[in-house]
């Protein structure tokens, strides 16, 4: 099963920025966001599609659908530079997308 | 507060095999999956498999079965993580994490494990 992310997506601070994750069916699977800087491990973001850890603020969003779940980040500031990985699982396997680095301009 | 700590680095020759572990505290050991997901220099996330604490069912990505073992000890709190026939590409930091809600809201420190002859 594969899982396609574009590589890189850059955004200004400021602004909205969106990063998708593609496979076939994917909005039938839960997908959850993982946010990972340099050195540290993978911090979970989003869950259950949608669903925020409590420490993650409102300005980070997901939905799945079809074939694409979306991460999407409003209010873009310097701290939000970093690897984003999806992770759709279909209830016995994992999979992650390759993952995409955010550029804040 | 909910901490999984790794065992060190590890260095082995390729053939070898390496044992991880991952000691767990602050959370209710059979509440959670536990997965072990690894990460090859400046690459993505790759997941090994899991193992269910209550009763030690596993699943392994197709990848590394016949090489992979997950194991736990529920009474220590304990997950490991044993690899067989290790050569080169598996140069890794290797993560325990704990699952629920069908994700990781969990992660060990992360161990680096090389194999270079």
């Amino acid at each position: 099963y594969e899982v396609t992310q574009p590589p890189s997506v850059s955004v200004s601070p400021g602004q909205t920025v969106t990063i998708t994750c593609s496979g076939h069916k994917l909005g039938e699977k839960y997908n959850s966001w993982y946010r990972q800087k340099a050195g540290q491990a993978p911090e979970l973001i989003l869950f259950k599609d949608v669903e925020r850890p409590s420490r993650i603020p409102d300005r980070i969003s997901g939905s799945n659908s079809g074939n694409t779940a979306t991460l999407t980040i409003t209010g873009t500031q310097p701290m939000d530079e970093a690897h984003y990985f999806c992770q759709p699982w279909d209830g016995s396997t994992v999979f992650f997308g390759g993952g995409t680095k955010l550029t804040v301009l | 507060q909910v901490q999984l700590v790794q065992s060190g680095a590890d260095m082995k020759k390729p053939g070898a095999s390496v044992r991880l572990s991952c000691k767990t505290s602050g959370l209710t050991f059979t509440d959670y999956a536990f997965h072990w997901v690894r990460q090859a220099p400046g690459q993505g996330l790759e997941w090994m498999g899991w193992v269910n604490p209550v009763n030690g069912d596993t699943k392994y990505s197709e990848t590394f079965e016949g090489r992979i073992t997950i194991t736990r000890d529920t009474f220590a709190t304990l997950v490991f993580m044993d690899l067989t026939g290790l050569r080169s590409g598996d140069t890794s930091i290797y993560y325990c994490t704990a699952a629920k809600d069908s994700s990781y809201p969990y992660w060990g420190q992360g161990t680096l494990v090389t194999v270079s002859s």
